[in-house]
């Protein structure tokens, strides 16, 4: 199974600002996923990482408000920007090894946002 | 589109108790389902995965069975602990390689009585 790092673990950001967050995998991964998760709630997929290109967005999730960079296989980072209080959460980098049905997904510890 | 339905919580037991989260799903093709778990403060573990009908996943004294007649992977403990208290995710990755993202159901509190 892969390692994955995420800094920072958690920050209070003034509104108006943009937070960059940093996924590390220990070992190349096929796909890379951002997930938001709000507190006591489940987890809503933001987009998929693609490496040397676009990230794919989902529904509600726009690239202005949530740039996405993915450099190479181990390495994803995501921006939340121009932040309202709304975008407090936690916010969870995925991996994976393949991107094939059978194969599970591992989670780092999550970045804690709180806009202030 | 795929989607997963999971029991509402929080559940509470007694230790030693019996077990039973529910989890149905909606999905074409053959997707592989899986359980993951949130201990208070933590990321997201994986705990366990089925990937075809029929098949039984089991950790650490859980069970869950991929019923495609059903569309269901409950998930079973016969004999809880207190140290079990956590959350209980049942996800949902996609057949096709187009789909390969992994959705997750509402989560269900679990918090076992000594």
């Amino acid at each position: 199974s892969a390692v994955i790092s995420q800094k920072p673990s958690r920050d209070i950001c003034q509104r108006g600002t943009s937070l960059t967050i940093q996924c590390q995998v220990d070992s190349q991964v096929t796909m890379m996923f951002w997930y938001r998760q709000q507190p006591g709630q489940s987890l809503t997929l933001i987009a998929t990482a693609n490496q040397g290109s676009e990230a794919t967005y989902e529904s509600g999730f726009v690239i202005d408000k949530f740039p996405i960079s993915r450099p190479n296989l181990t390495f994803s980072t995501l921006t939340v920007s121009n932040m309202s209080p709304e975008d407090s959460s936690i916010y969870l980098c995925s991996g994976s090894g393949t991107g094939s049905a059978d194969t599970e997904a591992f989670f780092g510890q999550g970045t804690r946002l709180t806009v202030v | 589109g795929n989607s997963v339905t999971q029991m509402e919580g929080p559940v509470t037991l007694s230790e030693e108790a019996f077990l039973t989260i529910n989890c149905t799903y909606t999905a074409t093709g053959y997707p592989s389902l899986f359980w993951y778990v949130q201990y208070p403060g933590e990321g997201l573990q994986l705990l366990l995965k089925a990937t075809k009908a029929d098949d039984k996943g089991s950790n650490k004294g859980f069970e869950a069975t991929y019923r495609k007649e059903t569309t269901s992977f409950h998930l079973e403990k016969g004999s809880v602990q207190v140290s079990d208290s956590a959350v209980y995710f049942c996800a949902l990755r996609g057949w096709y390689s187009s789909a390969s993202k992994i959705i997750f159901g509402s989560g269900t509190r679990l918090s076992i009585r000594p």
